[in-house]
């Protein structure tokens, strides 16, 4: 049981346009919601987070969305660049939860 | 520097070999947790601690121990691996778990192949 999903296993955009990563979930209880960046050979490092009372939430060029009713959240990365290529986790926190959820990520690359 | 380590990075052993994947913290971290990492599958939770001396299951607990007897160390124990335990394991931690601290931060990983 998959609760929390990116159906996109992979993404490539061009240097300098906009990379728009999908994140799904279907626990009604999830009320956190972080965006990990993992490069190979390296732990996963976080880069965002929205909380559930927010619908949006933005640090320099990343921006996390978040549709509650759709059970939906996207990260976007404008303008994209080839050191952003790695594979991003969305990660999501029960309210009263003792844990993490992720997704099975998506790996971006970003062509110069 | 804030880290957390992992060892070792790399491990090759065979079925029903028991071995210790170790994990440390110098952030003094009060929460500290496992994970696997499979190809489709993401990262999937395996034990976590809330503090010392509590720990409880995550999503994938079979075949695996833990043990938090000190605030900074938190080792992953395999007593009987078997080839469905090689995989690409992570440690992490963070302050606590409250509404707060949710961000954790991960070690460099450790590759595990089991034959």
């Amino acid at each position: 049981d998959q609760q929390v999903k990116q159906n996109s296993p992979s993404l490539s955009v061009q240097e300098g346009r906009i990379s728009i990563l999908n994140c799904d979930y279907t626990n009604s209880m999830f009320d956190y919601f972080l965006w990990y960046k993992k490069y190979p050979a390296e732990g996963p490092t976080f880069l965002i987070s929205i909380s559930s009372i927010k619908d949006k939430n933005e640090d320099g060029r990343f921006t996390v969305f978040l549709n509650k009713s759709a059970k939906h959240l996207s990260l976007h990365i404008v303008p994209s660049q080839p050191g952003d290529s790695a594979v991003y986790f969305c990660a999501a926190k029960e309210t009263s939860g003792s844990r993490l959820t992720f997704g099975e990520g998506t790996q971006l690359t970003v062509n110069p | 520097e804030a880290q957390v380590t992992q060892n070792p990075r790399y491990l090759i052993t065979v079925t029903g070999k028991k071995l210790t994947v170790t994990c440390s913290q110098n952030m003094n971290h009060e929460y500290m947790s496992w994970y696997r990492q499979d190809p489709g599958l993401g990262l999937r939770q395996i034990y976590y601690s809330m503090n010392v001396e509590v720990t409880d299951k995550g999503d994938v607990p079979e075949g695996y121990k833990v043990s938090r007897k000190e605030k900074r160390n938190f080792p992953l124990i395999l007593e009987s691996p078997s080839p469905n335990q090689t995989s690409l394991y992570f440690c992490a931690s963070s302050l606590s778990w409250s509404r707060s601290y949710n961000e954790q931060f991960f070690g460099p990983g450790t590759r595990l192949t089991v034959l």
